[in-house]
Protein backbone atom coordinates (compact mmCIF):
# COMPACT_ATOMS: atom_id res chain seq x y z
CA UNK A 1 0.00 0.00 0.00
CA UNK A 2 1.08 3.36 -0.53
CA UNK A 3 -0.69 5.58 2.02
CA UNK A 4 -3.17 4.51 4.69
CA UNK A 5 -5.81 7.38 6.40
CA UNK A 6 -7.99 6.94 9.59
CA UNK A 7 -11.07 9.07 9.88
CA UNK A 8 -11.75 8.70 13.15
CA UNK A 9 -9.39 11.28 15.38
CA UNK A 10 -11.25 10.50 18.36
CA UNK A 11 -13.31 7.98 19.69
CA UNK A 12 -14.66 7.92 23.51
CA UNK A 13 -16.55 4.89 24.35
CA UNK A 14 -17.63 3.13 28.31
CA UNK A 15 -16.06 -0.03 29.46
CA UNK A 16 -17.32 -3.10 27.94
CA UNK A 17 -18.27 -1.40 24.95
CA UNK A 18 -17.20 -2.65 21.45
CA UNK A 19 -14.43 -0.98 19.23
CA UNK A 20 -14.27 -0.50 15.59
CA UNK A 21 -11.21 1.43 14.32
CA UNK A 22 -11.23 2.34 10.46
CA UNK A 23 -8.17 2.19 8.46
CA UNK A 24 -7.79 2.74 4.70
CA UNK A 25 -5.01 2.08 2.22
CA UNK A 26 -4.47 3.31 -1.07
CA UNK A 27 -3.18 0.59 -3.06
CA UNK A 28 0.21 0.02 -4.31
CA UNK A 29 1.75 -2.96 -4.80
CA UNK A 30 2.77 -5.12 -2.04
CA UNK A 31 0.24 -5.52 0.73
CA UNK A 32 1.72 -4.53 4.15
CA UNK A 33 -0.83 -3.27 6.83
CA UNK A 34 0.11 -2.70 10.49
CA UNK A 35 -1.44 -1.66 13.79
CA UNK A 36 0.58 0.87 16.47
CA UNK A 37 -0.59 1.86 19.72
CA UNK A 38 0.83 4.35 21.42
CA UNK A 39 -0.01 4.40 25.54
CA UNK A 40 0.06 7.35 27.41
CA UNK A 41 4.08 8.19 28.03
CA UNK A 42 4.64 4.99 26.65
CA UNK A 43 6.48 3.73 23.60
CA UNK A 44 4.91 2.57 20.03
CA UNK A 45 4.14 -1.16 20.28
CA UNK A 46 2.60 -3.00 17.24
CA UNK A 47 -0.49 -4.40 17.76
CA UNK A 48 -0.94 -6.57 15.08
CA UNK A 49 0.39 -6.97 11.46
CA UNK A 50 -0.60 -8.14 7.64
CA UNK A 51 1.31 -9.21 4.52
CA UNK A 52 -1.26 -11.83 3.00
CA UNK A 53 -3.18 -15.04 4.06
CA UNK A 54 -5.64 -15.11 6.59
CA UNK A 55 -7.42 -11.86 6.42
CA UNK A 56 -8.79 -11.86 10.21
CA UNK A 57 -5.54 -11.16 11.93
CA UNK A 58 -5.68 -11.59 15.71
CA UNK A 59 -3.06 -9.29 17.96
CA UNK A 60 -2.27 -8.79 21.36
CA UNK A 61 -4.52 -7.77 24.16
CA UNK A 62 -7.60 -9.03 22.68
CA UNK A 63 -7.29 -6.89 19.36
CA UNK A 64 -8.15 -7.83 15.88
CA UNK A 65 -8.40 -6.32 12.75
CA UNK A 66 -9.71 -7.73 9.13
CA UNK A 67 -8.33 -7.01 5.63
CA UNK A 68 -11.08 -6.44 3.34
CA UNK A 69 -9.80 -6.36 -0.10
CA UNK A 70 -12.99 -4.44 -1.91
CA UNK A 71 -13.38 -1.80 0.20
CA UNK A 72 -9.30 -1.51 0.89
CA UNK A 73 -10.05 -1.51 4.57
CA UNK A 74 -8.25 -2.99 7.40
CA UNK A 75 -10.28 -1.70 10.39
CA UNK A 76 -9.10 -2.55 13.86
CA UNK A 77 -11.65 -4.33 16.52
CA UNK A 78 -11.94 -5.25 20.43
CA UNK A 79 -15.22 -7.05 20.96
CA UNK A 80 -14.85 -5.58 24.67
CA UNK A 81 -12.47 -2.39 25.68
CA UNK A 82 -10.85 -1.74 28.60
CA UNK A 83 -9.97 1.06 30.62
CA UNK A 84 -6.52 0.48 29.98
CA UNK A 85 -6.86 0.38 26.17
CA UNK A 86 -7.17 4.35 26.59
CA UNK A 87 -4.09 5.32 24.06
CA UNK A 88 -3.61 6.08 20.79
CA UNK A 89 -4.11 3.73 17.64
CA UNK A 90 -1.91 4.26 14.70
CA UNK A 91 -2.91 2.46 11.12
CA UNK A 92 0.37 2.22 8.91
CA UNK A 93 1.78 0.43 5.93
CA UNK A 94 5.72 1.05 4.10
CA UNK A 95 5.05 2.17 0.66
CA UNK A 96 6.93 1.09 -2.41
CA UNK A 97 10.06 3.12 -1.64
CA UNK A 98 10.08 1.35 2.14
CA UNK A 99 9.10 4.14 4.18
CA UNK A 100 6.28 3.66 6.43
CA UNK A 101 3.47 6.36 6.52
CA UNK A 102 0.96 6.45 9.40
CA UNK A 103 -2.15 7.33 9.73
CA UNK A 104 -3.28 10.57 11.64
CA UNK A 105 -4.35 8.27 14.53
CA UNK A 106 -7.35 8.07 16.78
CA UNK A 107 -7.27 8.99 20.28
CA UNK A 108 -9.25 6.49 22.31
CA UNK A 109 -10.81 7.44 25.70
CA UNK A 110 -12.27 4.72 27.58
CA UNK A 111 -14.74 5.87 30.58
CA UNK A 112 -15.20 3.76 33.21
CA UNK B 1 19.50 -5.19 26.33
CA UNK B 2 19.32 -3.99 22.71
CA UNK B 3 17.06 -1.19 21.63
CA UNK B 4 16.91 2.65 20.73
CA UNK B 5 18.29 5.20 22.77
CA UNK B 6 16.90 9.16 22.22
CA UNK B 7 18.13 12.20 23.77
CA UNK B 8 17.65 14.00 25.43
CA UNK B 9 14.15 13.05 26.29
CA UNK B 10 13.01 16.92 26.54
CA UNK B 11 15.02 19.79 24.85
CA UNK B 12 14.21 23.55 24.61
CA UNK B 13 15.27 25.64 21.74
CA UNK B 14 16.04 29.89 21.37
CA UNK B 15 15.09 31.17 18.40
CA UNK B 16 17.32 31.28 15.53
CA UNK B 17 19.27 28.42 17.20
CA UNK B 18 19.85 24.94 16.38
CA UNK B 19 20.05 21.88 18.15
CA UNK B 20 20.48 18.51 18.00
CA UNK B 21 18.70 15.19 18.21
CA UNK B 22 20.40 11.82 19.17
CA UNK B 23 19.34 7.95 18.07
CA UNK B 24 21.41 5.64 19.08
CA UNK B 25 20.47 1.75 18.13
CA UNK B 26 22.84 -1.45 19.20
CA UNK B 27 20.57 -3.95 17.09
CA UNK B 28 22.47 -3.87 13.84
CA UNK B 29 19.59 -2.06 12.04
CA UNK B 30 20.55 -0.91 8.44
CA UNK B 31 18.00 1.19 8.26
CA UNK B 32 16.96 4.37 10.31
CA UNK B 33 13.95 6.79 10.19
CA UNK B 34 12.86 10.33 12.19
CA UNK B 35 9.03 10.82 12.94
CA UNK B 36 7.71 13.88 13.92
CA UNK B 37 4.16 13.50 15.72
CA UNK B 38 1.73 16.16 16.07
CA UNK B 39 -1.70 16.24 17.61
CA UNK B 40 -4.39 15.11 15.12
CA UNK B 41 -1.23 14.75 12.17
CA UNK B 42 -0.38 11.19 13.22
CA UNK B 43 3.39 10.52 12.30
CA UNK B 44 5.28 12.24 9.74
CA UNK B 45 8.14 10.91 8.22
CA UNK B 46 11.57 13.49 8.30
CA UNK B 47 14.44 11.51 6.62
CA UNK B 48 15.23 8.35 6.32
CA UNK B 49 18.19 5.98 5.82
CA UNK B 50 18.26 2.29 4.35
CA UNK B 51 22.47 2.20 4.41
CA UNK B 52 25.64 4.38 6.11
CA UNK B 53 26.48 7.40 4.32
CA UNK B 54 22.83 7.65 2.48
CA UNK B 55 19.84 9.24 3.59
CA UNK B 56 16.52 10.56 1.66
CA UNK B 57 14.09 13.13 2.54
CA UNK B 58 10.67 12.45 3.73
CA UNK B 59 7.48 14.41 3.50
CA UNK B 60 8.16 17.32 5.82
CA UNK B 61 12.42 17.64 4.85
CA UNK B 62 12.37 21.15 5.21
CA UNK B 63 14.33 23.06 8.12
CA UNK B 64 15.59 19.78 9.23
CA UNK B 65 19.08 18.24 8.01
CA UNK B 66 20.57 14.55 8.74
CA UNK B 67 23.64 12.34 9.09
CA UNK B 68 24.35 8.46 8.84
CA UNK B 69 28.51 8.28 9.77
CA UNK B 70 27.78 5.38 11.30
CA UNK B 71 25.31 2.45 11.28
CA UNK B 72 24.66 3.08 14.78
CA UNK B 73 23.89 6.56 14.58
CA UNK B 74 21.36 8.74 12.68
CA UNK B 75 21.08 12.60 14.56
CA UNK B 76 18.83 14.78 13.66
CA UNK B 77 19.07 18.84 13.27
CA UNK B 78 16.31 21.20 13.93
CA UNK B 79 18.09 24.56 12.33
CA UNK B 80 16.44 27.98 12.27
CA UNK B 81 14.97 27.20 9.38
CA UNK B 82 11.88 25.32 10.77
CA UNK B 83 9.74 27.90 12.16
CA UNK B 84 7.13 25.27 13.73
CA UNK B 85 9.70 22.99 15.52
CA UNK B 86 7.37 22.17 18.73
CA UNK B 87 6.45 18.91 18.63
CA UNK B 88 7.50 14.88 19.48
CA UNK B 89 10.17 13.11 17.66
CA UNK B 90 10.53 9.71 17.03
CA UNK B 91 13.37 8.02 15.76
CA UNK B 92 12.92 4.11 14.61
CA UNK B 93 15.02 1.80 13.33
CA UNK B 94 14.70 -2.03 11.20
CA UNK B 95 16.42 -4.62 9.56
CA UNK B 96 16.64 -3.09 5.68
CA UNK B 97 13.06 -5.31 4.39
CA UNK B 98 11.78 -6.65 7.33
CA UNK B 99 8.98 -4.53 7.72
CA UNK B 100 7.67 -6.30 11.25
CA UNK B 101 10.61 -5.66 13.03
CA UNK B 102 10.58 -2.09 13.40
CA UNK B 103 11.35 -0.49 16.96
CA UNK B 104 11.08 2.63 18.02
CA UNK B 105 13.00 5.26 20.32
CA UNK B 106 11.15 6.76 23.55
CA UNK B 107 10.61 10.35 21.63
CA UNK B 108 12.03 13.46 22.05
CA UNK B 109 10.05 16.40 23.11
CA UNK B 110 11.24 20.04 21.34
CA UNK B 111 9.69 23.03 22.54
CA UNK B 112 10.38 26.65 21.36
CA UNK B 113 11.11 29.42 24.15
Amino acid sequence: AQSVSQHNHHVILSEAASLELGCNYSYGGTVNLFWYVQYPGQHLQLLLKYFSGDPLVKGIKGFEAEFIKSKFSFNLRKPSVQWSDTAEYFCATFDSWGKLQFGAGTQVVVTP
Amino acid sequence: DGGITQSPKYLFRKEGQNVTLSCEQNLNHDAMYWYRQDPGQGLRLIYYSQIVNDFQKGDIAEGYSVSREKKESFPLTVTSAQKNPTAFYLCASSVQGAFEKLFFGSGTQLSVL
